[in-house]
Parts: C-alpha cells; structure tokens; sequence
C-alpha cells in the first residue's frame, strides 16, 4: 500500500452502539500514526499519536490501536453519542517526515 | 481554545487576484509550519513545509512561483496564492506542531480553520 486508506467512507451509528473504523497505512520506514476528529465548520482536533507495534490509546470513550506489522490501525468508539459526528482521519508519518493523510471517515450519529 | 489561528476563513474573488492567507501559531513558536490543500472528497495533501528564516520546501507538483510561502517569524506564515485561477479554488489548511521543527515525536499537530478559496 504507497497511500494512506480508511474504510469506510462514511457510515451512519444508532445512538448508544458501538462501532470501530479502520486505516490502513505503508508499514515499511514507519514512524507514527495520527488520529484526528474533524467537526464540520472546525479545525482537526488531534486523538492520538502512536508510535510502536500494539499501542492502545484511550479518550474517554474513543480508542484505538496499532500494528505497524501489518499497517493498520483501528479507531473504537463506545456507546457513540451525537457529538461523536465528525470525519475522522487518519495520518502516517514515515521516514520523510512528512504526514500523508487519509480521505477519512465521515460519521454519522443517529438519535 | 484554538493554538492556531488561520485567516481568512473564506475569500471569494476574481480570476487573477491575489490572495493571501495567514497562519499563526498563539501560544507557541514554530519553526516549521505545514500547508495542505484539499480538493473535495479527497485527503489533506501536502502542499509546502514552511521554514522559519528559510525558503519553504514544496512538493513535486506544487509551483512555488504560484504559492509563495514567507515564514517571517517565529509566530506566523503566509500563503500567497498569486494571480488565482478558478482551478487554485480549493480548501487550504496549515498545520504546527509544538515540538519545534521536528516532526518526529509523539506531538500532534495543530490546525487552523481552514481557508476555503473560490476563484471566480
């Protein structure tokens, strides 16, 4: 994989489910990966950083993992309230120093 | 609060303007400031690294004649999109981390609002 790709594109969540969405990342000259939230109308507030192969970060009720052995990452979300709604990107930093983000994961939450 | 501040939030204006946008960081000095352009449903790309007291680096495609960057201070960087054409309309967006000048660390990085660009 020469890009950074998070599926899905967009999904819509009951109120109080659950639900995760992936990125998939280059694993060769990994450095670290960005998790961001972008609410519309706003600047991207970052998640997480992780940098080594099985970090578990946690906010809250938003998680997520790694695995630079395999080049993705998971993002978890519990019991999603509607302030989740937002597109989630995801970012690789690799040995050029340069973050290559995704196209992102629009989600919406249902009341 | 915000740690960046990005503006213009949003300019429209006539083929062959020129536009500026400015990008500062608040509570924090940045040696390296980055600028990204977003096309609609595509991701954030990476359009130039912005050098405090040094030319900016562009990446392969992106003019630098066209988008002149000047990162005068520890503090701000500019965007100049000159002589805009309705194809330079799109969504601009700049980035600083708080580690100064290096990326490589487990500090995020910290956006503006973005700028959307419309060239009539």
């Amino acid at each position: 994989i020469l890009n950074v790709e998070q599926s899905p594109q967009s999904l819509h969540v009951q109120e109080g489910d659950s639900t995760n969405f992936t990125c998939s990342f280059p694993s060769s000259n990994f450095y670290a990966l960005h998790w961001y939230r972008w609410e519309t109308a706003k600047s991207p507030e970052a998640l997480f950083v992780m940098t080594l192969n099985g970090d578990e970060k946690k906010k809250g009720r938003i998680s997520a993992t790694l695995n630079t052995k395999e080049g993705y990452s998971y993002l978890y979300i519990k019991g999603s309230q509607p302030e989740d709604s937002a597109t989630y990107l995801c970012a690789c930093l690799r040995g050029n120093e340069k973050l290559t983000f995704g196209t992102g994961t629009r989600l919406t939450i249902i009341p | 609060g915000a740690v960046v501040s990005q503006h213009p939030s949003r300019v429209i204006c006539k083929s062959g303007t020129s536009v500026k946008i400015e990008c500062r960081s608040l509570d924090f000095q940045a040696t390296t400031m980055f600028w990204y352009r977003q096309f609609p449903k595509q991701s954030l790309m990476l359009m130039a690294t912005s050098n405090e007291g040094s030319k900016a680096t562009y990446e392969q495609g992106v003019e630098k004649d066209k988008f002149l960057i000047n990162h005068a201070s520890l503090t701000l960087s500019t965007l100049t999109v000159t002589s805009a054409h309705p194809e330079d309309s799109s969504f601009y967006i700049c980035s600083a981390s708080r580690r100064v000048g290096f990326l490589r660390s487990n500090q995020p990085q910290h956006f503006g609002d973005g700028t959307r660009l419309s060239i009539l």
